[in-house]
């Protein structure tokens, strides 16, 4: 069993839609959670990065971190055609070594 | 913002050569650069971790003598494919952190690597 396994996909919304992406982790260790959007052929870009449980938000990203449950979640308000990318959820315990989620490929239609 | 420049984006080689991929961070000081591998609509794969001024630390199932990784500076690591085979084609990434934060990683853009 993966340490971390990601909502595989792909997901395909029309223009506006809120999207939700998900993860969960069996290593109680982990600490950091960070979600990365990569495009196509592109090295992943950091979206938000949240240590320990909550919520944060930015512009129209929202990360949720339910330690308990050992789920994260990634949500995207008002989604954009150039939403269209592969989300990476990542996880580290310490050290800056991350675990990586398989990903999952967005389609966001005009 | 952070920014981590990696070079060349692609390259095409004969197979038997080497090929040396470049990984600088411009604008911040990186003790730790990882490189990872990532095959088509797959997940990144980790092959190995770059200490700035010691041996890297290699996954398992990744040959050190046909990676090899220097990380001279603290601005620089670079990547050596060895006596490259088609079946090293594949898209090597490299990332850094800063020293404060170093969960939070920032990522070169990515190298084609093409072996014929």
């Amino acid at each position: 069993q993966k340490e971390v396994e990601q909502d595989p996909g792909p997901l395909s919304v029309p223009e506006g839609a809120i999207v939700s992406l998900n993860c969960t982790y069996s290593n109680s260790a982990f600490q950091y959670f960070m979600w990365y959007r990569q495009y196509s052929r592109k090295g992943p870009e950091l979206l938000m990065y949240t240590y320990s449980s909550g919520n944060k938000e930015d512009g129209r990203f929202t990360a949720q971190v339910d330690k308990s449950s050992k789920y994260i979640s990634l949500f995207i308000r008002d989604s954009q055609p150039s939403d269209s990318a592969t989300y990476l959820c990542a996880m580290s315990a310490n050290a800056g070594k991350s675990t990586f989620g398989d990903g999952t490929t967005l389609t966001v239609k005009p | 913002g952070a920014v981590v420049s990696q070079h060349p984006s692609r390259v095409i080689c004969k197979s038997g050569t080497s090929v040396k991929i470049e990984c600088r961070s411009l604008d911040f000081q990186a003790t730790t650069m990882f490189w990872y591998r990532q095959f088509p609509k797959q997940s990144l794969m980790l092959m190995a971790t770059s200490n700035e001024g010691s041996k890297a630390t290699y996954e398992q199932g990744v040959e050190k003598d046909k990676f090899l990784i220097n990380h001279a500076s603290l601005t620089l690591s670079t990547l050596t494919v060895t006596s490259a085979h088609p079946e090293d084609s594949s898209f090597y990434i490299c990332s850094a952190s800063r020293q404060e934060v170093r969960e939070k990683l920032f990522f070169g853009s990515g190298t084609q690597l093409s072996v014929l």
